[in-house]
């Protein structure tokens, strides 16, 4: 077990420009989150797949902004024409289904994007 | 909705000072309750949590206790060390089906000097 991890580290970006960014959850683990943390602020929900099926987004996610989970194991969340208000912190997190289990959410070390 | 609310910071502490940052939530379900932690440089990492009322979450000499009368989980330390710096996030989920997703407050930067 290695963790949830999550690439790139770090993204600079124009503005207008897409970014894609990956997470690879702990393997067994079936829940995968998506946040996003802004400066001073605490993590906030973007989206969540049991799975392949995305099955709740927040309304924070915008057009510009969608997420996939093609085989149930990695993610990938893509935000197009990029604003610099979406600069961020975006955080993974993994959950299993176990029912002892489920609420405890273990979190990658994120994706700091910045746009220009 | 749900929310959570911690109280300002930063804290600054002397090692092995007593440590309490609060924690109060408004939940539309029974919630569980979370404290995270972020050491600098690393990601969320789960402190303590507590499922029900009354229950005691406790982790490296942290405790925090689920008031479900107050709507609190304040987290406590008796003797803090330089390497309790970090900031502390209380969160708590309530399950909608399927989601657990987390609502977080806003985080305390608490710093502990030798």
């Amino acid at each position: 077990d290695t963790g949830v991890s999550q690439n790139p580290r770090h993204k600079i970006t124009k503005r207008g420009q897409n970014v894609t960014f990956r997470c690879d959850p702990i393997s067994e683990h079936n829940r995968l989150y998506w946040y996003r943390q802004t400066l001073g602020q605490g993590p906030e929900f973007l989206t969540y797949f049991q799975n392949e099926a995305q099955l709740e987004k927040s309304r924070l996610l915008s057009d510009r902004f969608s997420a996939e989970r093609p085989k149930g194991s990695f993610s990938t969340l893509e935000i197009q024409r990029t604003e610099q208000g979406d600069s961020a912190m975006y955080l993974c997190a993994s959950s299993s289904t176990d029912r002892e289990a489920r609420e405890t959410q273990y979190f990658g070390p994120g994706t700091r994007l910045l746009v220009l | 909705g749900d929310s959570v609310t911690q109280m300002e910071g930063p804290v600054t502490l002397s090692e092995e000072a007593f440590l309490t940052i609060n924690c109060t939530y408004t939940a539309t379900g029974y919630p569980s309750l979370f404290w995270y932690v972020q050491y600098p440089g690393e990601g969320l990492q789960l402190l303590l949590k507590a499922t029900k009322a009354d229950d005691k979450g406790s982790n490296k000499g942290f405790e925090a206790t689920y008031r479900k009368e107050t709507t609190s989980f304040h987290l406590e330390k008796g003797s803090v060390q330089v390497s309790d710096s970090a900031v502390y996030f209380c969160a708590l989920s309530v399950s909608t089906g399927a989601n657990s997703k987390l609502t977080f407050g806003k985080g305390i930067t608490l710093s502990v000097r030798p």
